[in-house]
């Protein structure tokens, strides 16, 4: 069956500092890949996409993910975190399959120190 | 502005009382798909739809109902809510090009406690 593993619960990181947030799909072919933040009490924001191509892939915000097929993975990347990057993430995939569904992971709840 | 519109935001009600959450698109979009979030189990799809009049299910369609009357509009309908039905939903939207995936434009959420 699908699945999409953030196997990151809670992530403190301090401002300033590099981050990444992991991602593991199973899927039988490759899937369509997303990356979504939400703001406390917000709606989910597009990060970035992957389809096809470069498997390095630029979102906004500063945000960058590699997609590796061998280890089935989509990790989402930033250099440097800001204060208002904390948030929650979520990771998920869109079955190129033509039925349009979408599963996301649990999520990874983003906390950043002053 | 292009956006995706929910109502109610917040909402509480009792056990059984039938309730529908509306949403609706400005952006002309074929695909409309609805969401629970719970704490710990990220965001599950409860039903999606490709275009008007065509509907499926999610993965967690049970207790719920959905329309596709017109293509902007996609309301939720709990028939007889039960308390585990108490969560944030999200609708989201896509404009579904040939056999692409886009951008999925979310909703602010509706807050909904079954009592």
């Amino acid at each position: 069956a699908q699945s999409v593993t953030q196997p990151d619960i809670h992530i403190t990181v301090s401002e300033g500092a590099s981050l990444e947030l992991r991602c593991n799909y199973s899927y039988g072919a490759t899937p369509y890949l997303f990356w979504y933040v939400q703001s406390p009490g917000q709606g989910l924001q597009l990060l970035l996409k992957y389809f096809s191509g470069d498997t390095l892939v630029q979102g906004i915000k500063g945000f960058e993910a590699e997609f590796k097929r061998s280890q089935s993975s989509f990790n989402l990347r930033k250099p440097s975190v800001h204060w208002s990057d904390a948030a929650e993430y979520f990771c998920a995939v869109g079955a190129p399959s033509g039925t349009y569904k979408y599963i996301f992971g649990t999520g990874t709840r983003l906390k950043v120190l002053a | 502005e292009a956006q995706v519109t929910q109502n109610p935001r917040y909402l509480i009600t009792v056990t059984g009382k039938k309730l529908t959450v509306t949403c609706s698109q400005n952006m002309n979009h074929e695909y409309m798909s609805w969401y629970r979030q719970d704490p710990g189990l990220g965001l599950r799809q409860i039903y999606y739809s490709m275009n008007v009049e065509v509907t499926d299910k999610g993965d967690v369609p049970e207790g719920y109902k959905v329309s596709r009357k017109e293509k902007r509009n996609f309301p939720l309908i709990l028939e007889s809510p039960s308390p585990n039905q108490t969560s944030l939903y999200f609708c989201a939207s896509n404009p579904k090009t040939g056999s692409s995936y886009n951008e999925q434009f979310f909703g602010p959420g509706t807050r909904l406690t079954v009592l």
